[in-house]
C-alpha cells in the first residue's frame, strides 16, 4: 500500500517556467489537498478537492491551478513560476472531508525557483 | 490563522514522559483536535485526534479538558526518535462544507539522552 505518492521529490525551475507537481493516492480517498511549507513555518493550504470534478481554494491559492479528473490523482500546476514559490509542497488525502477523517501526507516535493 | 497556541520549544529526558500543551480557546463544538509531528522536512505524521473524550493509541495519549479549551499530548516514554516538531491543530469547517487543517508553528520537542 503506497499511500500518498508525490513526484518529483526535487525540482529546480527558472522564473517564468511552468511545471506540474504530481500527487496520487491508492486509498480511494475522496478528499485531497495541497499545502506549502516555507522555512520555519507551519503548512499552509493551497487548494483542496472533496471529490472528482470538485476543487476549491485554500489560504494561499494565487499562482497555482488544480484539477481533479480522477479520484486517485490531484496535480498542482504552476503556470509561471516565481521565486516566492520556492517551498516544500505536501499533498494529503483523507477518506472524507469531515472533521473526523484523518489526513495522510505524502513525503513532499522540494521546489526551488531561481 | 491558526486557532491554537503552543510553546515554541520543549526538552524532555529520554525515557521520561513528554507532555506537550496546547490552547485552543475558540474551538467550536464539532471541531476535532489533531496532533501531527514532523521530523526534519518529512511529511507530517499523524499521531492522534479527539473531539471531547480522552484518547489513547499505540503512539500517545490525548487529554482534552472538559471545557475543550486546551489539551495535552502525552508521549509516555520519549525516545531520541521522538525529537520533532509537534503540531496541535483544530480541524476547522470551511465555506465549502469541508474541514481543513490549519497549521501553526508547532512545538520543537528535543529528547535529551
Amino acid at each position: 500500500n503506497a499511500g500518498v505518492t508525490q513526484t518529483p521529490k526535487f525540482q529546480v525551475l527558472k522564473t517564468g517556467q511552468s511545471m506540474t507537481l504530481q500527487c496520487a493516492q491508492d486509498m480511494n480517498h475522496e478528499y485531497m489537498s495541497w499545502y506549502r511549507q516555507d522555512p520555519g513555518m507551519g503548512l499552509r493550504l493551497i487548494h483542496y478537492s472533496v471529490g472528482a470534478g470538485i476543487t476549491d481554494q485554500g489560504e494561499v491559492p494565487n499562482g497555482y491551478n488544480v484539477s481533479r479528473s480522477t479520484t486517485e490523482d490531484f496535480p498542482l500546476r504552476l503556470l509561471s513560476a516565481a521565486p516566492s514559490q520556492t517551498s516544500v509542497y505536501f499533498c494529503a488525502s483523507s477518506q472524507g472531508a469531515s472533521g473526523a477523517n484523518v489526513l495522510t501526507f505524502g513525503a513532499g516535493s522540494r521546489l526551488t525557483v531561481l | 490563522d491558526a486557532k491554537t497556541t503552543q510553546p515554541t520549544s520543549m526538552d524532555c529526558a529520554e525515557g521520561r514522559a513528554a507532555n506537550l500543551p496546547c490552547n485552543h480557546s475558540t474551538i467550536s463544538g464539532n471541531e476535532y483536535v489533531y496532533w501531527y509531528r514532523q521530523i526534519h522536512s518529512q511529511g507530517p505524521q499523524y499521531i492522534i485526534h479527539g473531539l471531547k473524550n480522552n484518547e489513547t493509541n499505540e503512539m500517545a495519549s490525548l487529554i482534552i479538558t472538559e471545557d475543550r479549551k486546551s489539551s495535552t499530548l502525552i508521549l509516555p516514554h520519549a525516545t531520541l526518535r521522538d525529537t520533532a516538531v509537534y503540531y496541535c491543530i483544530v480541524r476547522v469547517r470551511s465555506g465549502a462544507g469541508s474541514y481543513q487543517l490549519t497549521f501553526g508553528k508547532g512545538t520543537k520537542l528535543s529528547v535529551i539522552p
